[in-house]
């Protein structure tokens, strides 16, 4: 069963413009979400993270949105760069010292 | 952020053969390391939890005896896979653990730049 769920795998957006990634997850012990970026053959990239116990976060062109009601989060970009094409994915873990449960993760592309 | 390295970052083996994969924390302690599996097109599968002095802590269907997981310090765990066959052949990477920026003693895990098996 998949308990953390990105359900577009792709996203495409012009340069500039501003790209909404979307998360939503089943879990309602999760307290803790990160968003990874990872281009082809490397390692994921930690992006932004936030905790239950806010609704927002931000850093620089990337902003964490928590819905806990609804169990969505969302990760928006703006403005989008080519630079930003990669694949993201969003985690999620329940408690301190828990592993990471990853969605499947959504390829993003930025038009020039 | 934290750096992680990994190496080899590419290896090429004859079947039947063991690989030793190093992961290694370079600005903080890691007194937990993580060790994923990624097929093309999928999401991290996680593998095993390792933790510094103590046995790694496996997930379902991984073979323990298949993937020997040792993290004999705070800035270093490896991984063997021993006896590689070709299915064994992907893309393994390793992730660290340090202390997170919010209150509550939750964590973020920095990755590896990961390593390329191929069991010929």
């Amino acid at each position: 069963d998949q308990q953390v769920k990105q359900n577009s795998p792709s996203l495409s957006v012009q340069e500039g413009r501003i790209s909404i990634l979307n998360c939503d997850y089943t879990n309602s012990m999760f307290d803790y979400f990160l968003w990874y970026k990872k281009y082809p053959a490397e390692g994921p990239t930690f992006l932004i993270s936030i905790s239950s116990i806010k609704d927002k976060n931000e850093d620089g062109r990337f902003t964490v949105f928590l819905n806990k009601s609804a169990k969505h989060l969302s990760l928006h970009i703006v403005p989008s760069q080519p630079g930003d094409s990669a694949v993201y994915f969003c985690a999620a873990s329940a408690g301190a010292n828990s592993k990471l449960t990853f969605g499947k993760g959504i390829t993003l592309s930025v038009r020039p | 952020g934290a750096v992680v390295s990994q190496h080899p970052s590419r290896v090429i083996c004859k079947s039947g053969t063991s690989v030793k994969i190093e992961c290694r924390s370079l600005d903080f302690q890691a007194t937990t390391m993580f060790w994923y599996r990624q097929f093309p097109k999928q999401s991290l599968m996680l593998m095993a939890t390792s933790n510094e002095g103590s046995k790694a802590t496996y997930e379902q269907g991984v073979e323990k005896d298949k993937f020997l997981i040792n993290h004999a310090s705070l800035t270093l765990s490896t991984l063997t896979v021993t006896s590689a066959h070709p299915e064994d052949s992907s893309f393994y990477i390793c992730s660290a653990r340090s202390p997170g920026r919010y209150g509550g003693g939750t964590d973020t895990q920095y990755f590896g730049p990961g390593t390329r098996l191929t069991v010929l």
